[in-house]
């Protein structure tokens, strides 16, 4: 079974950073890019970034440029989220999900259940 | 960046009734890369359509997708009571962008 599990969510001062994991099993995971996309508590969804199957092509929205470092680990079949200087728009469920092919320009087919961050002081 | 505009925000509607959906974009989606996800309350979305028209693995066909450039439809033929939900359009084109979502409540 295709499964991913987000990890790393908690409650953190504004300014802070926070890093996001994300576990993946059931298919060969350095076959496919992958994503984050976020939701604010009671709003829609928003694409935060994307990573190539190999980390060589990385894309990120414009609200966390800058500010925001995805990455992976094949060899761990992990994919991780590394936040700067959150803010207290930041604070959203953070939803890891797997791209359909090796670029991160794809639409997505699996979703974690995703790790809540809040930024607050 | 690509801003996509869904209307209506809520349509409220009966079991069995058609269900029309609209995703519209501010400029050109390349090859039709859109796609539309459905949302229930405390779950992940799931993907229902991908290339504007083609339905992923497991969906009914009641779920159809049509439209290009910048003008995208979702219809739900007969609504099923497990259809009510959110759905949002995504374009894939460049960078991603989400639609705001349209809400599906029962009447």
């Amino acid at each position: 079974e295709v499964q991913l599990v987000e990890s790393g969510g908690g409650l953190v001062q504004p300014g802070r950073s926070l890093r996001l994991s994300c576990a993946a099993s059931g298919f060969t995971f350095d076959d496919y890019a992958m994503h984050w996309v976020r939701q604010a508590p009671g709003k829609g969804l928003e694409w935060v970034s994307g990573i190539s199957w190999n980390s060589g092509s990385i894309g990120y929205a414009d609200s966390v440029k800058g500010r925001f470092t995805i990455s992976r680990d094949n060899a761990k079949n992990s994919l991780y989220l590394q936040m700067n200087s959150l803010r207290a728009e930041d604070t959203a469920l953070y939803y890891c999900a797997k791209a359909v092919e090796m670029q991160w320009l794809s639409f997505v087919d699996v979703w974690g259940k995703g790790t809540t961050v809040t930024v607050s002081s | 960046e690509i801003v996509l505009t869904q209307s209506p925000g809520t349509l409220s509607l009966s079991p069995g009734e058609r269900a029309t959906l609209s995703c519209r974009a501010s400029q050109s989606v390349s090859s039709s890369y859109l796609a539309w996800y459905q949302q229930k309350p405390g779950q992940a979305p799931r993907l229902l359509i991908y290339g504007a028209s083609s339905r992923a693995t497991g969906i009914p066909d009641r779920f159809s997708g049509s439209g290009s450039g910048t003008d995208f439809t979702l219809t739900i033929s007969r609504l099923e009571p497990e259809d009510f939900a959110v759905y949002y359009c995504q374009q894939y084109g460049s960078s991603p962008t989400f639609g705001q979502g349209t809400k599906v409540e029962i009447k």
